[in-house]
C-alpha cells in the first residue's frame, strides 16, 4: 500500500513569490494535516482537513492557506513568500480525525531566497 | 496550555537500553504518540498509547504514560546503530492537532 506522496522533495523560491505544494494521502485516508518543522520553531500544525472542509487552523498568517479535493489529495499554498517560510513542510493523513496512526510523508523542503 | 517537552540529546552504548522521557501539560490530552525522524526524511510512528493505558509494550518498544505527573516515557531495549534519530513525543486531542516536544537526539555509539 503507497504511503503519503508530497511533491516536490524540494523546491526554492524567490521572496515575493508564491508556493503550492501537494500531498497525496494514503488511499481510504479522509485527514490530512500539515506541518511546518525549522530548526528554531520546531513541529507546528498548520491545518488539518476532513472530507473537504478545513477543521482547525494553527497560528500562521493568513499567507498560508489549504485546500482538500474530493479524492482526499490536499494542496497547501504560501503567497509572497518571507525567508522566514524556508522550512520543511510535512503532510500527514489518517483515516478519520481520530487521533491515532497519523502516517507522515517525506516532506517538501521549501528553501526561500 | 499547550507544552510538551524533551531533553534534547542522550548517548547510549550499543547494546543498552534507551530512556526518552516527555512530559506534557494538558491533562485533557487523548492520545499520546513516539515518533522517529531520521536525517532527510518525514516522520514514522513508532507507537502510541490511549490516555487511560499506563503502559504499551511493542517489540523493543516500552511506553509507560504517568498521568499523574503528566509523564510519558519510550524505553528501547537493546539499542543499535540504526536507532540513531530524532525520537518526538506527541499528545493530542480529538481535534486533528499534535502537539510535539522539541525532539530528543539519540547517539548510539557501538
Amino acid at each position: 500500500k503507497a504511503g503519503v506522496t508530497q511533491t516536490p522533495r524540494y523546491l526554492i523560491k524567490t521572496r515575493g513569490q508564491q508556493v503550492t505544494l501537494s500531498c497525496s494521502p494514503i488511499s481510504g485516508h479522509r485527514s490530512v494535516s500539515w506541518y511546518q518543522q525549522t530548526p528554531g520553531q520546531g513541529l507546528q500544525f498548520l491545518f488539518e482537513y476532513f472530507s473537504e472542509t478545513q477543521r482547525n487552523k494553527g497560528n500562521f498568517p493568513g499567507r498560508f492557506s489549504g485546500r482538500q479535493f474530493s479524492n482526499s489529495r490536499s494542496e497547501m499554498n504560501v503567497s509572497t513568500l518571507e525567508l522566514g517560510d524556508s522550512a520543511l513542510y510535512l503532510c500527514a493523513s489518517s483515516l478519520t480525525t481520530e487521533n491515532y496512526g497519523y502516517t507522515f510523508g517525506s516532506g517538501t523542503r521549501l528553501t526561500v531566497v | 496550555g499547550e507544552d510538551v517537552e524533551q531533553s534534547l540529546f542522550l548517548s547510549v552504548r550499543e547494546g543498552d537500553s534507551s530512556v526518552i522521557n516527555c512530559t506534557y501539560t494538558d491533562s485533557s490530552s487523548t492520545y499520546l504518540y513516539w515518533y522517529k525522524q531520521e536525517p532527510g526524511a518525514g516522520l514514522q510512528l513508532l507507537t502510541y498509547i490511549f490516555s487511560n493505558m499506563d503502559m504499551k509494550q511493542d517489540q523493543r518498544l516500552t511506553v509507560l504514560l504517568n498521568k499523574k505527573d503528566k509523564h510519558l516515557s519510550l524505553r528501547i531495549a537493546d539499542t543499535q546503530t540504526g536507532d540513531s534519530a530524532i525520537y518526538f513525543c506527541a499528545e493530542s486531542r480529538f481535534t486533528g492537532k499534535l502537539i510535539f516536544g522539541q525532539g530528543t537526539t539519540l547517539q548510539v555509539k557501538p
